[in-house]
């Protein structure tokens, strides 16, 4: 069964450090989004991309944050300059159907951020 | 804007004992409602989900869920569970604007099966 994959599953980064999150989507997914959860807290929403575009951002998603897909498998998520505040786990999840409300979200098994 | 709430951050139980995780959202118009679940090391999995139509749907692995409007509740269901149903489990919201897919968690329940 095809599944959304990330890499890598664990980040250690300093503090004001760039990282980049990658994530594989399902292949013929079209609609790709970044959810994060701080430990203890709720799963929050980033970003949704569809088309080569941001198509919603959550408050959270500020300047510091990036996405890009640099080629056609690839869905990245940057963050400029670590704070403390980033430690969390990353998800990825993909969806086939642009704006069909009705479509499942697959998610990868996320990436565990740990800034110091 | 949407939100979630869910009742109860952990239970346990016994296999066999019947379960019911409360979930309850505010939106003020249409939504499609969901149950995720995550096993120990795993994968957010999508459990069931609501749309539209008979507001009793039933998913994944014996479990159901009931939507009711009036209450704004989608509460999920099992009527014996079992070891292996021990877990995390999240009920989500999307609602139907004319923006993005966006789903609104809530903070999730434990649960934790006693053999």
């Amino acid at each position: 069964e095809p599944e959304v994959t990330q890499t890598p599953s664990h980040q250690v980064t300093q503090m004001g450090q760039e990282v980049i999150l990658r994530c594989v989507p399902i292949s013929n997914h079209l609609y790709f989004y970044w959810y994060r959860q701080i430990l203890g807290q709720k799963v929050e929403f980033l970003v949704s991309f569809y088309n080569n575009e941001i198509s919603e951002k959550s408050e959270i998603f500020d300047d510091q944050f990036s996405v890009e897909r640099p080629d056609g498998s690839n869905f990245t998520l940057k963050i400029r300059s670590t704070k403390l505040e980033d430690s969390a786990m990353y998800f990825c999840a993909s969806s086939l159907k642009p704006g069909q409300l009705w479509d499942e979200q697959f998610f990868g098994p996320g990436t565990r951020l740990t800034v110091l | 804007a949407q939100s979630v709430s869910q009742h109860n951050h952990h239970v346990i139980l016994s296999e066999a004992a019947s379960l019911e995780l409360g979930c309850n959202y505010s939106y003020g118009g249409t939504v499609n409602l969901f149950w995720y679940v995550q096993y120990p090391g795993q994968h957010l999995q999508l459990l069931l989900k609501y749309f539209s139509g008979d507001p009793l749907v039933k998913g994944i692995k014996g479990f159901e869920a009931e939507f009711i409007k009036s209450k704004f509740s989608f509460n999920l269901r099992k009527p014996s569970v079992q070891w292996s149903d021990t877990a995390e489990y999240f009920c989500a919201v999307n609602g139907i604007t004319g923006g993005g897919n966006k789903l609104t968690f809530g903070t999730g329940t434990q649960l934790k099966v006693e053999l």
